[in-house]
């Protein structure tokens, strides 16, 4: 079974730039959140989503924003990057709606690491 | 308040055991994690315990959970150097979907 897969790997903008990165879930997987992580601040939740909905939202700006398809793909996008957005976003998937089926702990990808000129 | 604190380093040698300590302030968390993070790659499910549990053993890993002083520890037994990387704790607050709350990680090192 493949596991989350997230494109691009890298990546390199400029600031004031916008950018969309992807992530597929595990076959079956209809829940998909989005983490943040930097050297600073550390791992840090960004959004949920499940069936097409936002479940739940971090503190982050409304520069940040994402979305997810009928096929439980989902996107995240930030528009007018800044200097501080460079960092690793991780995409996680779990079968169910996060924290609400037992024993289905959600599955990271390897990440997208963005880096801001 | 909503936060998971790890001891920052830790350093073994090949064939010890290793403890690697958390401690977190939301007593309604559901389930408490471990991930595993290498360099250059994303978080790695290592194990998972249920808040009602105590102890959940999974081969050469231990997880001990204290929820009167809402401490969880993992246990590595026989440590490779293979095991070196950053060790991540979180906490599931109940009714926050599936947010997660991060440590900062534990850095741990295995010397041959």
């Amino acid at each position: 079974k493949a596991g989350v897969t997230q494109t691009p790997r890298y990546l390199i903008k400029t600031r004031g730039q916008q950018v969309t990165l992807s992530c597929s879930p595990i076959s079956g997987h209809r829940s998909v959140s989005w983490y943040q992580q930097t050297p600073g601040q550390g791992l840090q939740f960004l959004f949920e989503y499940f069936s097409e909905t936002q479940r739940n939202k971090g503190n982050f700006p409304g520069r940040f924003s994402g979305r997810q398809f009928s096929n439980s793909r989902s996107e995240m996008n930030v528009s007018t990057l800044e200097l501080g957005d460079s960092a690793l976003y991780l995409c996680a998937s779990s079968y169910g709606p996060g924290g609400t089926v037992p024993d289905q702990p959600q599955h990271f990808g390897d990440g997208t690491r963005l880096s801001i000129l | 308040g909503e936060d998971v604190e790890q001891s920052l380093f830790l350093s073994v040698r090949e064939g010890d055991s290793s403890v690697i300590n958390c401690t977190y302030t939301d007593s309604s968390s559901t389930y408490l994690y471990w991930y595993k993070q290498e360099p250059g790659a994303g978080l790695q499910l290592l194990t998972y315990i249920f808040s009602n549990m105590d102890m959940k053993q999974d081969q050469r890993l231990t997880v001990l959970l204290n929820k009167k002083d809402k401490h969880l520890s993992l246990r590595i037994a026989d440590t490779q150097t293979g095991d070196s990387a950053i060790y991540f704790c979180a906490e599931s607050p109940y009714n926050q979907g599936g947010k997660l709350i991060f440590g900062q990680g534990t850095e741990l090192s295995v010397k041959p």
